[in-house]
This record gives C-alpha cells, sequence and structure tokens, in this order.
C-alpha cells in the first residue's frame, strides 16, 4: 500500500523558476528516496536521503527531511523544460524486507 | 551503473492467455528483486519481493497462482501473468537491489495490454 502522499498532485510552472514537492509518510525509515518518471518510461533514482539527514544536495536538487513531522521535500532550482516528469518519493522502511513505498506522486510540468 | 533491463517492452495478448516478463540485472547480481504494477496516473505498488532462490513474498491482495515469479538466479527474475485479462493490463516494473546495498535500480517497464 502506499505509505503516503505528495503534493501538490500536480504542478505548472515556468522554465527558470524553482518547483517544490512535498511528501509525507507514516512510519520510521531507514531513507527516503526521490525517483523521476517519463511518460510511460522506468523510473530514474535521483537522491537518497537518510534518516539521520536533514538536508542534500545534488546538482540542481535539493531535498531535506524531517523525521519528527514524517515528511520530505524535493526543491528543483532553474528548472527547464526537459524536467517535466512524474516524481515519487519512496520510503525504505525499517525492517528487514528493504521494500520501497512509493507516495502518490507529483506530476510536474515546465512550460518553455 | 547498474543497469537493469525487461523483456518485452510491451505486449499485447488475448484475453485467457499467459504472458512472462523477464526482469534481468545485466551488471550487478541482484540479491532480490521486486515486481511493481502503476496503473495509468497512479504510483507504483508493490506486488511481490523475490529473493533468488526462495518463494516469492507478495503483498496483501495479490494472487500468487496469478502473479508466478520465479527468481532462478541472481541476474533474473520473471513474472508470468496467468490466465490474462483486460483488468491485468498494466505497467508492469522490475527492480533489483544488491545485498547491503540502499538503492533499488528499475527496469524500463512492461506494458501489458489484454484484449
Amino acid at each position: 500500500s502506499q505509505q503516503g502522499e505528495e503534493d501538490p498532485q500536480a504542478l505548472s510552472i515556468q522554465e527558470g523558476e524553482n518547483a517544490t514537492m512535498n511528501c509525507s509518510y507514516k512510519t520510521s525509515i531507514n531513507n527516503l528516496q526521490w525517483y523521476r518518471q517519463n511518460s510511460g518510461r522506468g523510473l530514474v533514482h535521483l537522491i537518497l536521503i537518510r534518516s539521520n539527514e536533514r538536508e542534500k544536495h545534488s546538482g540542481r536538487l535539493r531535498v531535506t527531511l524531517d523525521t519528527s513531522k514524517k515528511s520530505s521535500s524535493l526543491l528543483i532550482t532553474a528548472s527547464r523544460a526537459a524536467d517535466t516528469a512524474s516524481y515519487f518519493c519512496a520510503t525504505d522502511a525499517s525492517g528487514s524486507a528493504r521494500q520501497l513505498t512509493f507516495g502518490s506522486g507529483t506530476q510536474l510540468t515546465v512550460l518553455p | 551503473g547498474a543497469v537493469v533491463s525487461q523483456h518485452p517492452s510491451w505486449v499485447i495478448c488475448k484475453s485467457g492467455t499467459s504472458v512472462k516478463i523477464e526482469c534481468r540485472s545485466l551488471d550487478f547480481q541482484a540479491t532480490t528483486m521486486f515486481w511493481y504494477r502503476q496503473f495509468p496516473k497512479q504510483s507504483l505498488m508493490l506486488m511481490a519481493t523475490s529473493n533468488e532462490g526462495s518463494k516469492a513474498t507478495y503483498e496483501q491482495g495479490v494472487e500468487k497462482d496469478k502473479f508466478l515469479i520465479n527468481h532462478a538466479s541472481l541476474t533474473l527474475s520473471t513474472l508470468t501473468v496467468t490466465s490474462a485479462h483486460p483488468e491485468d493490463s498494466s505497467f508492469y516494473i522490475c527492480s533489483a537491489r544488491v545485498g547491503g546495498s540502499d538503492t533499488q535500480y528499475f527496469g524500463p517497464g512492461t506494458r501489458l495490454t489484454v484484449l
């Protein structure tokens, strides 16, 4: 079952603007990961943040994690039309199975 | 980087037939493979977890007799959709993880359409 929700469900911005997506989850986690999916394609791993980390950067991506609020955010700076895709957070819960549970996703559209 | 392939990338079949989807880790040995299903405009739902050489663990609500999973080697897992029906039409995605690693590597997905 889905771990939690992402908001917004859809986001439309102009090229060059920043895009922020939020993810909430319900249980304790080992780490939280963000993925991108272009329409009809597989998932591309973007970034992983561990439960003892609060912020992480990778290129134009910035991820924050607040375990007290069970929430994370993904910021894409200086967006490009090529960033248009669906973005999913996924939690790797505490436990031996190491399964990922995906959020509901945010559809990002970057207008040229 | 680690690459996971799926075959076929798309398949159209008649209702009642069985379809096999392969998931291969091309340049690493996968201790664990996962199968997901994704309906249009929805998120990925985990169907089952398979470890090499052992029976798959299915998520609640997933029929193990309908979705047969075989993980015969450290580089290959197969999902067979038996007696497929139109409601089984979906995007099936596999992923693979090396033991001890936090990262799952995803295949490109297989689009199944059952007529």
